[in-house]
């Protein structure tokens, strides 16, 4: 079974870019949808994004003009950019896979998380 | 303040059967499949239903999905203390460009 892994830093300065990679091991990137989520903390699931294998990209309409979503291939990960962060984008940031026997928008697997905290 | 609606709190004693409304609209719900999902506190979240009723295997029949119209509901028969947890249903929303949207969560209470 495929493992996801997220990485970056934990804490991030306001204003400044939120850089988070996802390390997909045991399996490969092509034919699924990647994507990220968050928990801010007190709050529910926002999905905030994915890069389908070949590379098109869907973002949530609220952070769309803040972020991208990029894949690299030849590294099995994909990565997120969140510019001029606030308090607001502090939270608990997943990665997940989509697009297996389940469907596109089913999530089997998730990364652990790891935690941002904008100061 | 979340696209899809949910209860903010359910609960049930052990053996007994819960369920949790998850309410969209005509862009999602309407007519896209609903997922559920279960976070246990401190793990990341597990698939639980998708397809609006199907069963990923490993997931026990206790646990079942229906939709109709714009709503959705999850049903947990046989109330285990291990389904303490908090519950999120999502749906694909078709405006602006497409995207997925989830409900605020349900925190089930096993008393």
């Amino acid at each position: 079974q495929e493992l996801l892994q997220e990485s970056g830093p934990g804490l991030v300065k306001s204003s400044e870019t939120l850089s988070l990679t996802c390390t997909v091991s045991r399996g490969s990137i092509s034919g699924y949808y990647w994507n990220w989520i968050r928990r801010p903390p007190g709050k529910g699931l926002e999905w905030i994004g994915q890069v389908y294998y070949t590379g098109s990209t869907h973002y949530n309409p609220s952070l769309k003009s803040r972020v991208s979503i990029s894949l690299d291939t030849s590294k099995n990960q994909f990565s997120l950019r969140v510019r001029s962060v606030t308090a607001a984008d502090t939270a608990l940031y997943y990665c997940a896979r989509g697009g297996y026997i389940y469907g596109a928008d089913a999530f089997d697997i998730w990364g652990q998380g790891t935690e941002v905290t904008v100061s | 303040q979340s696209v899809l609606t949910q209860p903010p709190s359910a609960s049930g004693t052990p053996g007994q059967r819960v369920t949790i409304s998850c309410s969209g609209s005509s862009s999602n719900i309407g007519r896209n499949t609903v997922t559920w999902y279960q976070q246990v506190p401190g793990t990341a979240p597990k698939l639980l239903i998708y397809s609006n009723n199907q069963r990923p295997s490993g997931v026990p029949d206790r646990f079942s999905g229906s939709k109709s119209g714009t709503s959705a509901s999850l049903a947990i028969s046989g109330l285990q203390s291990e389904d303490e947890a908090e519950y999120y249903c999502a749906s694909w929303d078709d405006t602006l460009n497409g995207y997925e949207v989830f409900g605020g969560g349900t925190k089930l209470t096993v008393l």
